[in-house]
Parts: structure tokens; sequence; C-alpha cells
């Protein structure tokens, strides 16, 4: 069964750094997404991704984020300087169809922010 | 007011009940609903989508009410294994994300 990659599983950073998570999204879905979880909450959506730009973001993806589809399989989150509340699980999902249609989820990166 | 509400619970039931529990959506234009379960530390994975007739597979089922804007799940004869965090999920029309509820805990004890 296809299934949304995502690495590193586990990332711990210092504060103020720049980190990268990477996702590899099933193969024939068009739309691509990070969400956050953080601990203890709710499902929080960041970004969409379709046709190479970026199609909606919440008002979490500020400045500080970007999201890149470097070539035909990676779909990446960079956070640029790292904070404390930054700390979450960040997980990129992809669906054939547009976003409000059902997604699939990765296993996630923890992201800790020390 | 939340997009969508959940009862947190926890449902603690015994193995072989009925458990039933509801959300709430706030935006009228929500046009796409599924349930999602989670479990602890893991990823939301795709229990069903709901449709406007209501659906069953196998021991869930899902209803749709849109007069009241709430959906609703149940799960038959439950398993330990059915012991997880339900998240109730909605997309609206044209959007370009799905909306999260917060989860609902059932714990199965044997």
């Amino acid at each position: 069964e296809p299934e949304v990659t995502q690495t590193p599983s586990h990332q711990v950073t210092q504060m103020g750094q720049e980190v990268i998570l990477r996702c590899v999204p099933i193969s024939n879905h068009l739309y691509f997404y990070w969400y956050r979880q953080i601990l203890g909450q709710k499902v929080e959506f960041l970004v969409s991704f379709y046709n190479n730009e970026i199609s909606e973001k919440s008002e979490i993806f500020d400045d500080q984020f970007s999201v890149e589809r470097p070539d035909g399989s990676n779909f990446t989150l960079k956070i640029r300087s790292t904070k404390l509340e930054d700390s979450a699980m960040y997980f990129c999902a992809s669906s054939e169809w547009q976003g409000d249609t059902e997604a699939f989820f990765g296993q996630g990166t923890r992201l800790t922010v020390v | 007011r939340k997009e969508v509400e959940q009862d947190p619970g926890p449902f603690n039931v015994p193995e072989g009940a009925t458990v039933a529990f509801n959300c709430t959506y706030s935006n009228s234009a929500s046009q796409s609903f599924f349930w999602y379960r989670q479990d602890c530390r893991k990823e939301p994975k795709l229990l069903m989508s709901v449709y406007s007739s209501g659906n069953e597979d196998g021991r869930f089922t899902a209803q749709l009410n849109r007069a009241s804007q709430y959906i609703s799940l149940l799960i038959r004869d439950s398993k330990l294994s059915d012991s997880a965090t339900y998240l109730c999920v909605v997309g609206v029309r044209n959007d370009y994300k799905l909306s999260f509820g917060a989860g609902t805990t059932v714990t199965v004890r044997a």
C-alpha cells in the first residue's frame, strides 16, 4: 500500500538553528500539506502546496517557514530560526484531489527545540 | 467558536460494548467529513469518510446531520484494539486544508 514517508523521525535542534523536514508524498498525489501537532493539542494546518506553489497557509506559517518541492519526489518544510514553541510533531500529508478531500499522513517528525 | 468541536471523553467501555460520540462543526460551507483514528504519538489514519446518507464500515457507523451541523461515530462490539483517539475532520468547499477536532479518546477494557 502506498504511503507518505517522512525523515527524520525525530530531530533535536538548538533554538535559532535552521531545520529541514523531509517528506515523500504518495506518488500519484498532486496536493501536499504540512500539519503540526503540539503535544496534547489538536492537529493544526500549516500549509498546502499544489502545482509548485503554496495554495493556502495558516497564521502559524509565518516568514520563518518555507516549503519546497526540490525534485519530483521530495517535499520539504524549512524552519529558518527555530523557537522553543516550534517543538511539535510535524506531519506531512498528501491527497489525490483538492484539500477538502481525504488526506494520507506520514508517520511524522518529532521536532524538539532546546 | 471552534471550527470543529468534540467531546474529549474519555469514554471507557468494556469489550463488546457499543460506544458513540458526536462532533459539531461551525462552517456551513463544509462539504467533506471524515473520521480519523490516532494512536498515541502516531499519525492520524483515515478511518472512514462520512456521507450524507450515513455509512457503515464493519463495526463502525458514521452519520451526518447537515441541518444541525454534526457528525457521529458509533462503534459496535468494541475491541481492545479500538482504544485510540478519534479525530473528527472537516473540509470546506474550495479550501486547501482539513480542519481537525481535538479528538475523542476511547478506551476499551477487557
